[in-house]
């Protein structure tokens, strides 16, 4: 069974621009959820869709956004990036979500210059 | 914002012996996990206990719950090279509201 899958693996940005970044959840999963880690925040969570729909948010502005398509694939995207931005954002998938276990992707380690 | 602590922040054993981290949570939960991470990787699932559990055991892992002092301990015996990582505990508020809130984690190196 594939693992969860982030592409890309590395990004760099310059302050001001917008990315995208890709989760695809194992296969059967239909709970995918999106967390940041920095040194100085530790991990913390953005979101989670489950069927297309987000079923829960974090504690971040609106330049954070994401979605998820039907094949529960699913996109984050930061708009107008700021240096602090900087981190390693990971994806995690789970069968039905609601904070049961998670199987967690590599990360996109995204760097704003 | 991080709801847990993990203690210690950093632990150095040798091979062969016992780790212990362990981990504070502010609020009631309808679950606590613990994963481990290498070298700013991705996170992996170890162990899920419950509120309604005390303890609970995986191999080399042995977790237990304390609801009264919203606390957990991981426990890794007979520890090997390859458990040298981080370890989060991440508590669940219960209907995933808010996903998992991670404690800052324990750095475990074990010496050869």
């Amino acid at each position: 069974k594939a693992g969860v899958t982030q592409t890309p693996r590395y990004l760099i940005k310059t302050r001001g621009q917008q990315v995208t970044l890709s989760c695809s959840p194992i296969s059967g999963h239909r709970s995918v959820s999106w967390y940041q880690q920095t040194p100085g925040q530790g991990l913390q969570f953005l979101f989670e869709y489950f069927s297309e729909t987000q079923r829960n948010k974090g504690n971040f502005p609106g330049r954070f956004s994401g979605r998820q398509f039907s094949n529960s694939r699913s996109e984050m995207n930061v708009s107008t990036l700021e240096l602090g931005d900087s981190a390693l954002y990971l994806c995690a998938s789970s069968l039905y979500g609601q904070g049961n276990g998670y199987t967690f992707g590599s990360g996109t380690r995204l760097t704003v210059v | 914002s991080q709801q847990g602590e993990e203690d210690p922040q950093a632990l150095s054993i040798q091979e062969g012996e016992n780790a212990t981290m362990n981990c504070s949570y502010k609020t009631s939960i309808n679950n606590l996990q613990w994963y481990r991470q290498n070298s700013g990787r991705g996170l992996v699932h170890l162990i899920l206990i419950r509120s309604n559990e005390r303890e609970k055991h995986s191999g080399r892992l042995r977790v237990t719950l304390d609801t009264s002092k919203k606390s957990s301990s991981l426990l890794i015996t007979a520890s090997r090279a390859a458990d040298t990582a981080s370890y989060f505990c991440a508590s669940n508020s219960g209907g995933g509201a808010d996903g998992l809130t991670f404690g800052k984690g324990t750095h475990l190196i074990i010496q050869p």
